[in-house]
């Protein structure tokens, strides 16, 4: 069965400059999360979209900013990036009729240096 | 905000043990979940439960959603080294047609399984 998507798998990046990321939710799938996860810790909400408004908000930084577009694929845009920007950005889809079901995609490996 | 004490932090079995780790949190949720994530992969699904009192089983795998709805433990029985991974609880506070559909998760629980 398709999975979520995401690219790249890996990115590197220098201080200041500016990343985006990719995300194919499941086909049918409706909402979208992104989560950041850091080295050893647990996955971070940071922004969600249904129908392509945003959902919710969680502790997204003012420096990224995130939509969604009419075929339901989202991207994540990170600017001005720092050091501790450094982490596992994580998409995750799920049909809105289905609570509780979020399924993840392998992650996306962002390195600042 | 929401949190979820997950323990414990680590475990390290023999293979053929039973293991058990739960998950409380100070506030209600409408859904537990438990993921399992393996080094550079993404948190993978491995059971839901959506209503207080429910006990769910996947395999091996045996979940309960406690009836406070504030707890969930996860049971896996007869470990296997592929067991070996970071298990994640996770709530969601979600109500029909409205609110908040994300995840808030444990800090997890690293299994090690020793053949």
């Amino acid at each position: 069965a398709a999975g979520v998507i995401q690219s790249p798998r890996h990115l590197i990046k220098e201080k200041r400059e500016t990343a985006t990321l990719k995300c194919y939710p499941i086909p049918r799938h409706d909402t979208v999360y992104w989560y950041q996860q850091g080295p050893g810790q647990d996955p971070q909400f940071l922004i969600s979209f249904y129908e392509k408004m945003q959902s919710d908000k969680g502790s997204i930084p003012d420096r990224f900013s995130a939509q969604q577009f009419s075929d339901y694929h989202s991207e994540l845009n990170m600017s001005s990036l720092e050091l501790g920007d450094s982490a596992l950005y994580f998409c995750a889809s799920s049909s809105r009729g289905q609570i509780g079901e979020l399924f993840f995609g392998e992650g996306s490996r962002l390195t600042v240096l | 905000g929401q949190q979820l004490n997950q323990s414990p932090q680590s475990m390290f079995i023999q293979e053929g043990e039973d293991v058990s780790m739960n998950c409380t949190s100070s506030s209600i949720f409408n859904t537990w979940l438990w993921y399992k994530q393996e080094p550079g992969e993404g948190p993978v699904l491995l059971i839901a439960l959506y209503k207080a009192g429910e006990l769910t089983s996947n395999g091996r795998l045996t979940a309960q959603f406690g009836i406070t709805r504030k707890d969930s433990f996860l049971n896996i029985s007869a470990s296997i080294p592929s067991d070996v991974g970071i298990y994640f609880c996770a709530g969601q506070l979600s109500y029909s047609g409205a609110g908040s559909y994300q995840l808030t998760f444990g800090k997890g629980t690293k299994l090690s399984v020793i053949p």
